[in-house]
């Protein structure tokens, strides 16, 4: 079946700071691939999507490019603010239920 | 507003005792899911419901049983059976079942006291 394997936190930044949370899948084909974000006690908000290779997603200066050669959708983003702070979580279209990652928490300090 | 809401927020059980999260959508979805997630933990599927009146079990349904009868509905019981039940439990929807983005409710935190 498929799987999501991301990077283990946490993560720990400096305002204004570039980041990147590594994420790799395994599957059958080219499934839809996602980041969440989870801010403290709440559910995942879907944060940005690709429907296939080469796409970009991007959504409030995040980006993520869906990568079929090397099986990744990695999370960047060029300068990280103090609410950026959250737990992130990778996520695959499967056959009939998403696969997520375990979720990389991100702190990012003033 | 279209969304997905889960009650109660907060919610506390004597050891023992059946107890039944709410979760509704009115969103059209087919698709519905249960995860539990505990502290510093990923998600965990518990059940799922790809269209109404079917569901199938997660990968830890031990001590949890649910019900789709309305396609907007799919409630969520912790039985006595669960022997660890404390935890946050989120309910999310989908369009159909995987292939697409889900929306999850603003979860519950069930504490046993």
């Amino acid at each position: 079946g498929n799987s999501v394997t991301q990077m283990e936190g946490p993560v720990t930044l400096s305002e204004e700071a570039f980041l990147t949370i590594n994420c790799t899948y395994t599957a059958t084909g080219y499934p839809s691939l996602f980041w969440y974000v989870q801010y403290p006690g709440e559910g995942l908000q879907l944060l940005l999507k690709a429907t296939k290779a080469d796409d970009k997603g991007s959504n409030k200066g995040f980006e993520a490019t869906y990568r079929k050669e090397t099986t990744s959708f990695h999370l960047e983003k060029g300068s990280v603010q103090v609410s950026d702070s959250a737990v992130y979580f990778c996520a695959s279209g499967g056959s009939y239920i998403p696969t997520f990652g375990r979720g990389t928490s991100l702190i990012v300090h003033p | 507003d279209g969304g997905i809401t889960q009650s109660p927020k907060y919610l506390f059980r004597k050891e023992g005792q059946n107890v039944t999260l709410s979760c509704e959508q009115n969103l059209n979805h087919d698709a519905m899911y249960w995860y539990r997630q505990d502290p510093g933990q990923g998600l965990r599927l518990i059940y799922y419901s790809q269209i109404v009146n079917d569901f199938q079990k997660g990968d830890i349904a031990e001590g949890y049983s649910v019900s789709r009868e309305k396609k907007e509905s799919f409630p969520l019981t912790v039985t006595s059976a669960q022997k660890n039940p404390t935890a946050f439990y989120l309910c999310a929807s989908s369009r159909e079942a995987g292939a697409v983005e889900a929306f999850f409710g603003q979860g519950t935190r069930l504490t046993v006291v």
